[in-house]
């Protein structure tokens, strides 16, 4: 069964360093998603994009965050500088067209020192 | 603000039994409804999905949806061991926006 791969499985970075977290969405899918669960907390919506451009992004999606679909395959999410707080689980998630749910990669766990 | 409300659990069922899951929403303009299951430290995994008021059935699952009550539930019979993990209930406006996740649901089915 097809399914979305997260890279890598595990991210350490310095606080204020930039990091980029990559994921492949299922090859059929055109809906691309970024979610995030910090730790012992709700899964939380970051942002959501479609036709290569942002739908909807949430009130933690600030200027210190952006997303990209470099290529045909990959979405991206880049922290620039990163925070103590953001040290969480990010998830990719993606969708087809139509009424269908959306799929969710095994995830990266970010961890800011 | 678009609230999704779960009891945090942990609920126990013995091995064979049916769990009953539960799920309350804020935001009368859900349309779509997801349950996800979620092992520890692992992705959620989509498990079920409604969107008609009803029951609808898949396999040993069972969703059921009362928009009028703003409530969703997800029924597991024959609960085994494998089954114990947290339950996450998952609302959108509509298919393709945001989803909106509840705290989830710890689930143990002890043998």
């Amino acid at each position: 069964e097809p399914e979305v791969t997260q890279t890598p499985s595990h991210q350490v970075t310095q606080m204020g360093q930039e990091v980029i977290l990559r994921c492949v969405p299922i090859s059929n899918h055109l809906y691309f998603y970024w979610y995030r669960q910090i730790l012992g907390q709700k899964v939380e919506f970051l942002v959501s994009f479609y036709n290569n451009e942002i739908s909807e992004k949430s009130e933690i999606f600030d200027d210190q965050f952006s997303v990209e679909r470099p290529d045909g395959s990959n979405f991206t999410l880049k922290i620039r500088s990163t925070k103590l707080e953001d040290s969480a689980m990010y998830f990719c998630a993606s969708r087809a067209v139509g009424d269908q749910p959306q799929h969710f990669g095994d995830g990266t766990r970010l961890s800011i020192l | 603000q678009k609230e999704v409300e779960q009891n945090s659990g942990p609920l126990s069922v013995p091995e064979g039994a049916i769990a009953s899951l539960n799920c309350t929403y804020s935001d009368r303009g859900s349309q779509s409804f997801f349950w996800y299951r979620q092992y520890s430290g692992k992705s959620p995994e989509l498990i079920m999905f409604i969107y008609s008021n009803g029951d609808k059935e898949d396999g040993r699952f069972t969703a059921q949806l009362n928009k009028a009550s703003q409530y969703v539930s997800l029924l597991i019979r024959d609960s085994q061991p494998s089954d114990s993990a947290t339950y996450l209930c998952a609302v959108t406006n509509n298919a393709g926006n945001m989803l909106t996740f509840g705290g989830g649901t710890r689930l143990m089915v002890k043998p």
